[in-house]
């Protein structure tokens, strides 16, 4: 069965810090993977995915995420961030052709002005 | 227009009681799901219906059982509440072979006393 870790669990950062979060699953076959977040009291909502491709996906308000196959991994990335991004990030892994989406186990954001 | 819609947003009861929420899409998706998202934020899939026919029942207790009436509707009942079941409880519905992305509703938040 596949598995998806996100190592950092909480990240302060100031507005206007890069931000990377790391994402990394394990299964060996062809995976579709989402970035989602979950914004204070609010429901889940996807800022990309990757299907296949470019490796490098753009997503909503500035977020990328970059697919890198050899070290199963699928980093979230913002080169600024805002207070407003203050929330918490999912990582989720659908291994090819089945419809079970597996969450990691977040990562808590929060930006300081 | 809300795409995925949860009732009721707030749900407080006691132990031992019977309780349901309910879940609609209008994205026209033909696949829903229910997930449960504990304390530690950490999301886990319960159920997913397509076309009206489970077809993922994760290792969840009989007490619950889940729904679906026609493909844009997913309820979720629940028997002899524990104290163990407060969570928020998030539906979301896809389009398989279309986007195969995930839409969330807004979450129940359970607490059982």
């Amino acid at each position: 069965a596949q598995s998806v870790s996100q190592h950092n669990h909480h990240v302060i950062l100031s507005e206007a810090a890069s931000l990377e979060l790391g994402c990394n699953y394990s299964y060996g076959g062809t995976v579709n993977l989402f970035w989602y977040v979950q914004y204070p009291g609010q429901h889940l909502q996807l800022l990309l995915k990757y299907f296949s491709g470019d490796p490098l996906v753009k997503g909503i308000k500035g977020f990328e995420a970059e697919f890198i196959k050899s070290k199963f991994s699928f980093n979230l990335r913002k080169p600024s961030v805002q207070w407003s991004d203050t929330a918490e990030y999912f990582c989720a892994v659908k291994t090819g052709g089945g419809n079970k989406l597996t969450f990691g186990t977040g990562t808590q954001l929060k930006v300081e002005l | 227009d809300t795409a995925v819609s949860q009732t009721p947003k707030y749900l407080v009861t006691q132990m031992g009681n019977d309780k349901s929420i309910k879940c609609e899409q209008n994205l026209g998706h033909d696949t829903m799901y229910w997930y449960k998202q504990d304390s530690k934020k950490f999301l886990k899939i319960m159920f997913s219906y397509n076309n009206k026919e489970l077809i993922i029942n994760e290792t969840v207790p009989n007490r619950f059982s889940p729904k679906s009436p026609d493909k844009a509707h997913l309820n979720l009942h629940i028997n002899s509440l524990e104290l163990g079941d407060s969570a928020v409880y998030f539906c979301a519905s896809e389009d398989r072979g279309g986007t195969d992305t995930q839409y969330f509703g807004p979450g129940t938040r359970l607490t059982v006393l």
